[in-house]
């Protein structure tokens, strides 16, 4: 069973739409929790991180840890086709673990104008 | 300023021979580190260094793999004898210091490699 599970998708909304984007973890030492955009052929790009459970916000990206369910989510609000990409989670545990990250295996989301 | 750079972008080689990937990180990044990522599939860790040092090479597939860093700066992923599982989007990624609260990485555009 691999460490982090992220819902596969593909997922497809029309433009304006709430996005809810999932992951499921089982190691309990990660501490610190990113969600990466990944724009076809290009490398992943860090759009936000958490540490520890709680929720922070940016524009229209939310991102929420529940360390009790080992849940992660990244909500986007009034999607936009520029929004079109693959959504990887990652997740590291705390100093000391050379902050290598593991990575979800992504969900692809089409925002239809 | 520059981000991270990698070459070449793509790379077609037969099977049996050796490919050479290329990463230079961000200026001033000590921190470097190698991801493969298969069709459809998330990053998988390969190799990091904190300056020329790989203190965790656990990632690297097997020993057709290896990965040097000199100067601080260029990185070299080498696979000896590749073979066509070897087939994927290499990518490197730099950050400030290993260990840092949130190690950000930042991340190239990666090398697609084609083994026939």
């Amino acid at each position: 069973q691999k460490e982090v599970e992220q819902d596969p998708g593909p997922l497809s909304v029309p433009e304006g739409a709430i996005v809810s984007l999932n992951c499921t973890y089982s190691n309990s030492a990660f501490q610190y929790f990113m969600w990466y955009r990944q724009y076809s052929r290009k490398g992943p790009e860090l759009l936000m991180y958490t540490y520890s459970s709680g929720n922070k916000e940016d524009g229209r990206f939310t991102a929420q840890v529940d360390k009790s369910s080992k849940y992660i989510s990244l909500f986007i609000r009034d999607s936009q086709p520029s929004d079109s990409a693959t959504y990887l989670c990652a997740m590291s545990a705390l100093y000391g673990n050379a902050g290598k990250s593991t990575f979800g295996d992504g969900t692809t989301l089409t925002v239809k104008p | 300023g520059a981000g991270v750079s990698q070459s070449p972008s793509n790379k077609v080689t037969e099977k049996g021979k050796d490919v050479e990937l290329r990463c230079d990180p961000i200026s001033g990044h000590t921190a470097l580190y190698w991801y493969r990522q298969s069709l459809g599939q998330g990053l998988e860790f390969l190799i990091y260094f904190q300056g020329n040092s790989a203190p965790d090479k656990s990632g690297l597939p097997s020993d057709r793999f290896s990965a040097e860093r000199t100067g601080g700066s260029v990185s070299t992923l080498t696979i000896q004898r590749t073979q066509q599982e070897d087939s994927a989007v290499y990518l490197c990624a730099s950050s400030t210091q290993v260990g840092a609260t949130i190690d950000t990485q930042y991340f190239g555009p990666g090398t697609r490699l084609t083994v026939l």
